[in-house]
């Protein structure tokens, strides 16, 4: 069965630093590879996704993320940290070529930004 | 457009309480699903529906029914509330089935179980 691990539960930066958020996934074939964030008392919001076009994925708010087939890794990172970007991070796979859309979660890991 | 709409919010119920979480997509959405959310758990799938008419059950669907009688509409039954299923759940739904397509999150409803 896929799975996905985040490593870190709790990652804190300082303001400006280099943000890193570890996923690795388990499937023997390259799945697709999703980023979520959810902000306090919110839902989940897409951040980026790789669908098997280009390695390296811009998302949204300065995000981005590179699928390293060789490391079945998939790590988000961003120059830069605001303190905006303080939320709760979730890597989620589903299976190339499934029909049902099925997320599989990660943990999650919670960033912390410090001014 | 809402997007997806979750109702209530909150909701305290006693052991043993049945009751209805909300659920509906206004994006003519095919697929819709329910997940729950525990402390250092992550997300976890609990039933889905790739269409009108279709459901099926996913990681942790027991004590928990679902229907698809619309397309918009995907509601969440918890036939006799247990403590366990203290946690928040998070409805959403994609454009289709496929694997490829992200999915659209609602805000989430926060149950507690006494």
């Amino acid at each position: 069965a896929q799975s996905v691990t985040q490593l870190g539960s709790h990652v804190s930066v300082s303001e400006g630093a280099l943000v890193l958020l570890r996923c690795n996934y388990s499937s023997s074939v390259p799945p697709y590879l999703f980023w979520y964030v959810q902000y306090p008392n919110q839902g989940l919001q897409l951040l980026l996704k790789y669908t098997s076009a280009a390695t390296l994925v811009k998302g949204i708010n300065g995000f981005e993320a590179e699928f390293k087939k060789s490391e079945t890794s998939f790590h988000l990172t961003k120059p830069s940290a605001h303190m905006s970007d303080a939320a709760e991070y979730f890597c989620a796979v589903s299976e190339k070529g499934g029909s049902q859309g099925n997320l599989i979660f990660g943990k999650g890991t919670k960033l912390s930004v410090k001014p | 457009n809402a997007g997806v709409t979750q109702t209530p919010k909150f909701q305290v119920l006693k052991t043993g309480q049945s009751m209805t979480l909300q659920c509906a997509q206004d994006m003519n959405h095919e697929y819709m699903s329910w997940y729950r959310q525990d402390p250092g758990m992550g997300l976890r799938l609990i039933h889905y529906s790739v269409g009108a008419g279709i459901t099926d059950q996913g990681e942790v669907p027991n004590g928990y029914n679902v229907s698809r009688s619309t397309t918009e509409d995907f509601p969440l039954r918890l036939l006799s509330a247990a403590p366990s299923q203290t946690s928040v759940y998070f409805c959403a739904s994609s454009y289709s089935p496929l694997s490829n397509q992200p999915q659209h999150f609602g805000d989430g409803t926060r149950l507690s179980i006494l």
